[in-house]
């Protein structure tokens, strides 16, 4: 079973502040997205990371691949209010095509 | 609208009743997933469909709860007999063919059973 813990679960800070989202699991992924939801909608998928290592960066968030292709983190920059939301991780592994999520992070960001 | 479409948007049963949940993917997907989501949680697995078939339904409950995608019409997902636990919100998304993992996600119906 593949199991996807995300820390911390709950975040609030101040605005401006940088923050980091932990995202991990004991399987290898083929690939490992980031979703943000608000509350009342469905998930909206902001970065996808397939390379061991990678970064990849949407204006003030940066995503890594951990190189065992087993963690992940979100990293944010300055928050902003309007990056209040639930981040969720997600992958699947060993060719797999169940797309499993992670246990998501409450990010509150006050003004 | 190119996006997945989920209605109802709400839904409201007593007890014994059943829940009929409609999710049409985005145009050109074939691959349908159901998930449900509990008040400040995640997102758990439920079904994997693709055209006419069900590839995992391993996170889906044996009794009172299935899921179709049938050739023509949107994926439905079926709750008989509902009880007060399963008020959740169920979430819908589609991904097209030839995985990428990337999936696409409608607004969720939000079942309330009295």
């Amino acid at each position: 079973t593949q199991l996807l813990e995300q820390s911390p679960q709950f975040l609030s800070i101040q605005e401006g502040e940088n923050l980091t989202v932990y995202c991990n699991s004991s399987s290898v992924f083929s690939s490992l997205q980031w979703y943000r939801q608000e509350p009342g909608e469905g998930p909206v998928l902001l970065v996808t990371v397939v390379t061991g290592g990678e970064v990849k960066k949407l204006k003030r968030l940066t995503f890594q691949f951990g190189d065992a292709r087993k963690d992940s983190s979100l990293h944010i920059t300055a928050a902003q209010p309007g990056d209040t939301g639930l981040y969720l991780c997600a992958g699947n592994s060993g060719g797999y095509q169940k797309v499993t999520f992670g246990t998501g992070t409450k990010l509150q960001v006050i003004p | 609208n190119a996006g997945v479409m989920q209605n109802p948007r709400h839904l409201v049963r007593r007890r014994g009743q059943e829940a009929r949940l409609r999710c049409s993917p985005m145009k050109g997907h074939s691959h349908v997933y159901w998930y449900r989501q509990l008040p400040e949680e995640g997102l758990k697995f439920m079904v994997y469909l693709q055209k006419e078939n069900i590839i995992d339904e391993s996170g889906m409950p044996k009794e009172r709860f299935s899921a179709e995608f049938p050739k023509e019409g949107p994926s439905i997902l079926r709750i008989q007999q509902v009880v007060r636990g399963d008020s959740a919100a169920y979430f819908c998304a589609s991904s097209p063919a030839g995985y990428t993992g990337e999936l696409f996600f409608g607004e969720g119906s939000r079942l309330t059973v009295l």
